[in-house]
């Protein structure tokens, strides 16, 4: 089955720098992979997508890179905030009608 | 975003009584809801796939008589948790996905935190 590994698990940055979080994923036929945020007692949301023909997605101050050959996926985000201070998972899946599969979680914390 | 609701977000309970806990979807119809079972700091650990109108299907480890989910409708799941021990103690979240290839984003509930004493 899928495995998802996450890093770093903690992250901690100035306000206004750049944080960078990445996702490998062994499963060739995983196809869709989210990013969800989730501040603390709250449900994840998601924050942005990225499906297996797209090598890269923006929005905002926020990006997600894909690079299928090495099967690897990573989330960026620039200009941080405190409000960007949270848990942040990715996942991979098999697209339509199958499951996600989530990483272990990056704790991000914004110091202002 | 769709919305799912979910109830009750925090119940605490007896040792061997049972509790259910649902998850609906307000304004999509939901083919497909997920159970998770979340602990401290930890990740998203995927206990159950649960189909509209048929049974769950369950991950590798879980006990589905003790774990019952029910889907009957396209916008209600339920998962009952069958003679609570206190190591059922744990934050139980569930998602909702649409039935469009284009909705096969995960929508989350706010989650229930079960204390089993």
């Amino acid at each position: 089955g899928e495995n998802v590994e996450q890093h770093p698990s903690t992250l901690s940055v100035q306000e206004g720098d750049s944080a960078v979080i990445k996702c490998t994923y062994s499963d060739s036929a995983s196809n869709y992979f989210p990013w969800y945020k989730q501040e603390l007692g709250k449900r994840p949301q998601l924050i942005i997508d990225i499906r297996s023909n797209v090598g890269e997605k923006k929005d905002q101050r926020i990006a997600v890179t894909l690079n299928k050959t090495a099967k690897h996926f990573s989330l960026h985000i620039t200009e941080t905030q405190p409000e960007d201070s949270a848990v942040y998972f990715c996942a991979a899946g098999g697209g339509y009608g199958n499951k996600l599969v989530f990483g272990a979680g990056t704790i991000l914390r914004v110091k202002s | 975003g769709a919305v799912v609701s979910q109830h009750p977000s925090r119940v605490i309970c007896k040792s061997g009584t049972s509790v259910k806990i649902e998850c609906r979807s307000l304004d999509f119809q939901a083919t497909t809801m997920f159970w998770y079972r979340q602990f401290p700091k930890k990740s998203l650990m995927l206990m159950a796939t649960s189909n509209e109108g048929s049974k769950a299907t369950y991950e590798q480890g879980v006990e589905k008589d003790k774990f019952l989910i029910n889907h009957a409708s396209l916008t209600l799941s339920t998962l009952t948790v069958t003679s609570a021990h206190p190591e059922d103690s744990s934050f139980y979240i569930c998602s909702a996905r649409g039935s469009r290839p284009s909705q096969n984003i995960q929508y989350f509930g706010a989650g229930t935190r079960l204390s089993v004493l």
